[in-house]
């Protein structure tokens, strides 16, 4: 039972380079969200959907980029990396229904130099 | 603005005692209140959650209290084992705006054997 995958588990990037964090889900889950984590701000919303086609954003949405074709999936994308965005970048997901409970990847830790 | 307050930052227990960790929001419209626990290079996990119609929440060696009148709610951790040390999350969230969790900044409990 996979749960939530994430990948890659590391990056490194240069300032200005793009990318995509992956993120599948394999429990038909409608809602899934992106958190990212830095030490003592404990875990922020980046940006979440409640359904294939439906994005929107959360607290810290700048500089990143979602989509949702599938239920499965919720690529983040970085469009222009910032050192601001070194952290650690955790998908979730869970069903629909709210207040339940939500499953997590086991993160992505990313460093931009 | 931190809509769920979070404390201690962090906490230092022998084994066999008692955690506590307290949690304060603002926003009444939140109903649902559960906490995760994080171990190193893991994602959080679901460890035991509350609505606001009860006052108290038991599982095992874990309880939460919760005091809607005071927007307070607590976690304690009876008998505390060296396993239990790993960072524990309050979050809450609000039905009626999808559900986001929304978190607070987390505790590192170290349990000493």
């Amino acid at each position: 039972n996979a749960g939530v995958t994430q990948t890659p588990k590391f990056q490194v990037l240069k300032t200005g380079q793009s990318m995509t964090l992956q993120c599948a889900q394999d429990m038909n889950h409608e809602y899934m969200s992106w958190y990212r984590q830095d030490p003592g701000m404990g875990l922020r919303l980046i940006h979440y959907s409640v359904g294939a086609g439906i994005t929107d954003q959360g607290e810290v949405p700048n500089g990143y980029n979602v989509s949702r074709s599938t239920t499965e999936d919720f690529p983040l994308r970085l469009l222009s990396a910032a050192p601001s965005q070194t952290s650690v970048y955790f998908c979730a997901s869970r069903a629909r229904l709210q207040n339940t409970e939500a499953f997590f990847g086991q993160g992505t830790r990313l460093t931009v130099v | 603005q931190q809509q769920v307050k979070q404390s201690p930052q962090s906490l230092i227990v022998q084994k066999g005692g008692i955690s506590i960790i307290n949690c304060a929001y603002e926003n009444t419209a939140f109903d649902y209140f559960p906490w995760y626990q994080q171990f190193p290079g893991k994602g959080p996990a679901l460890l035991i959650a509350i609505r606001p119609d009860v006052s108290e929440k038991k599982e095992g060696r874990f309880t939460i209290s919760f005091n809607k009148s005071a927007k307070q709610f607590s976690l304690h951790i009876m008998d505390s084992q060296p396993g239990d040390s790993a960072t524990y999350f309050c979050a809450a969230s609000n039905g009626g705006s999808q559900g986001n969790l929304i978190f607070g900044k987390g505790t590192k409990l170290s349990v000493k054997p």
